[in-house]
Parts: structure tokens; C-alpha cells; sequence
């Protein structure tokens, strides 16, 4: 049940793009995404429902493909601040928030 | 940042010992959530809670139990610590609200080691 994140890890130079995809055997309500740097608590970043609403950050894109129950986040022209680890947390339910996390990707930003 | 602590924040037990760990909210947020996070696992949720003394099982559950006697305190206990409940737990809050969105906002952490 718990959804498949690639690639596992990514290394990128500052400027260069990455998209870490998300992949659910079940069908979704809505795709949550996170992001956690060593040793600090999880941070939002994005919510994607069915139906195309969105909320979260300004930088950062994702898509949700519902048919193929499956999730993209976009990081371009990557800063070094980007550096983390990055969760998606999936929503079965969509009435009490209860997410089932994958098991992240790890992202390197050098300089 | 949301009014989220938790307590303690660091704890060293042995195995057979009961632990509670505290999770506070100034944020008067309807739901709390407690998860574990173990490597190579992600975040495993253990309870979660949807209002006062409304609680209910998440995936990993099994040894744990959980009280909410108030909105703004979620309590975590381990009735009998194991060593296999080393981890580094997070409580997390939202409120749903009338909205559809409900992201979660996450506490410091609370490092547990069970020797």
C-alpha cells in the first residue's frame, strides 16, 4: 500500500532540473508532498486533489495523473536551499487526512 | 510557524519501561497524528486523532496507544518499550476545516531510544 518514489536519490548542480515521481497501487484522493531536511521536522510543500485543485509552493510544480494514480513533483532551476529529502504522503480516504508516505528521494544540490 | 511542540524532546529508557510523549497545539487544529520515522521507512503512521477523545488506529499501531483528553494535547504512550520502537517520532496537526486542504504541520521530533 505504501506508494513507490523515483529515483531513491538524485545529485543536481545548482540551475539543473529534477521531477521525482510518486506511483500509488490505490486509488487516490489526494497526493501530499514534503519535504525534510537532516535532522528537522517535515515541511509542506504541495497538495494535488482529483479533480486538478492545487495549493502549496510558488516554486515548485507537480502534476497528479488520477487514472495512472500517480504523482511528479517538479524542482527547476534547483538552488542549493533544495537540498533534502522529499516525501509524497497519499490520501485514500480524503476526509481525515490519514496519509500513507512513500519512502522518500534524497536530493543533492552542489554548488 | 504553527504552535506545535512536543516533549520530550530527547529520551533514553530500557525495554519493559512505559513511555509517554507529549504533543502540544496552540493552533486549535481539529486533527493530530503521530507518526514514527525509521530508515529506509519513511513516516509510519501509528495513531491519529480527529477531535477530542476521538481517536483511531493508523498503520503501525501495534504497542502503542493514544489519549486526547483535550483539543490542544495529543498523548503517545508505549505501555511496555521495545527495543524495535527506537525511532524518531513526529506529531503532526491539521485542520481540515471547511476546506478540502488539509496539509500537515509537523513538530520538532522526539528522538526515543529503547535499550
Amino acid at each position: 500500500q505504501q506508494p513507490v518514489q523515483s529515483p531513491q536519490a538524485v545529485i543536481l548542480r545548482e540551475g539543473e532540473d529534477a521531477v521525482i515521481n510518486c506511483s500509488s497501487s490505490k486509488a487516490l484522493y489526494s497526493v501530499h508532498w514534503y519535504r525534510q531536511k537532516h535532522g528537522e521536522a517535515p515541511v509542506f510543500l504541495m497538495i494535488l486533489l482529483k479533480g486538478g485543485e492545487q495549493k502549496g509552493h510558488d516554486k515548485i510544480s507537480a502534476s497528479f495523473n488520477e487514472k495512472k494514480q500517480q504523482s511528479s513533483l517538479y524542482l527547476t532551476a534547483s538552488q542549493l536551499s533544495y537540498s533534502g529529502t522529499y516525501f509524497c504522503g497519499t490520501d485514500l480516504s480524503g476526509n481525515t487526512g490519514k496519509l500513507i508516505f512513500g519512502q522518500g528521494t534524497t536530493l543533492q544540490v552542489k554548488p | 510557524d504553527a504552535g506545535i511542540t512536543q516533549s520530550p524532546r530527547h529520551k533514553v529508557t530500557e525495554t519493559g519501561t512505559p513511555v509517554t510523549l507529549r504533543c502540544h497545539q496552540t493552533e486549535n487544529h481539529r486533527y493530530m497524528y503521530w507518526y514514527r520515522q525509521d530508515p529506509g521507512h519513511g513516516l509510519r503512521l501509528i495513531h491519529y486523532s480527529y477531535g477530542v477523545k476521538d481517536t483511531d488506529k493508523g498503520e503501525v499501531s501495534d504497542g502503542y496507544s493514544v489519549s486526547r483528553s483535550k483539543t490542544e494535547d495529543f498523548l503517545l504512550t508505549l505501555e511496555s518499550a521495545t527495543s524495535s520502537q527506537t525511532s524518531v517520532y513526529f506529531c503532526a496537526i491539521s485542520d481540515s476545516g471547511t476546506q478540502t486542504y488539509n496539509e500537515q504541520f509537523f513538530g520538532p521530533g522526539t528522538r526515543l531510544t529503547v535499550l
